[in-house]
């Protein structure tokens, strides 16, 4: 257990609808990460926020977006979803610094029928 | 261009025999990390070992060690003595210094390794 959770484990939804995906760090990390894994992309960078800020942006689209809250937890909201956004998507922490390690929550699995 | 490679997509290793994962990069910064993770088909992602481009020493973590060769540009992860579950998808992931080091993990397209009884 790497202390990161992520909430819901599954989701089911259909195109075009909106969902929330939640992410909980481990415990003094200021660090958040999310990425997504899909079968033709692999693991690619989404979004890291630090401390409530974001820090930078890697390959999402304009139809996601992410917050992180004061009590550090993130969310990913996932906007007019397509077929294509279904993948598992996975929050990190660290504990903020560069070379900190970042250690994986268990990922949320989105299947957009 | 910055971008990692993972030349070996699976590998199939006796049990109890040591086994070799290969990542080769290319970048022109003197200073970066890499990031080993193993993903079993469960799919969480579990650190395994860290190496710091300047380290004098390769990492060890247990069975895992790397074989960091800064000036060929390869951080192969060997792992000893191989158990029925280290079969997994093992992802080699540096981490750029642009922005900071704030832009993430790169992963590589990982290595499915199986060991057989």
């Amino acid at each position: 257990d790497s202390g990161v959770t992520q909430t819901p484990k599954h989701l089911i939804t259909a195109t075009g609808q909106r969902v929330t995906l939640r992410c909980s760090p481990r415990s003094g990390d200021l660090s958040v990460y999310w990425y997504q894994q899909s079968l033709d992309q692999g693991l690619q960078f989404l979004i890291h926020y630090y401390n409530g800020e974001e820090r930078a942006k890697g390959n999402i689209l304009e139809r996601f977006s992410a917050q992180q809250f004061p009590d550090l937890h993130s969310e990913l909201n996932l906007s007019s979803l397509e077929l294509g956004d279904s993948a598992l998507y996975f929050c990190a922490s660290s504990q903020g610094q560069v070379s900190d390690t970042q250690y994986f929550g268990p990922g949320t699995r989105l299947t957009v029928l | 261009a910055q971008k990692i490679t993972q030349t070996q997509p699976g590998m199939f290793v006796q049990e109890k025999e040591a086994v070799t994962l290969d990542c080769t990069y290319d970048t022109s910064d003197p200073s970066y990390g890499l990031f080993w993770y193993k993903q079993p088909s469960s799919g969480e992602m579990i650190f395994l070992i860290y190496q710091g481009s300047y380290d004098q020493q390769n990492a060890t973590e247990g069975r895992y060690s790397l074989n960091f060769q800064k000036a060929r540009k390869s951080a192969n992860l060997v792992i000893s003595a191989s158990q029925l579950g280290d079969s997994a998808m093992y992802f080699c992931a540096p981490l750029w210094p642009r922005g900071g080091g704030a832009d993430g993990l790169t992963f590589g397209k990982g290595t499915h390794l199986i060991i057989q009884p």
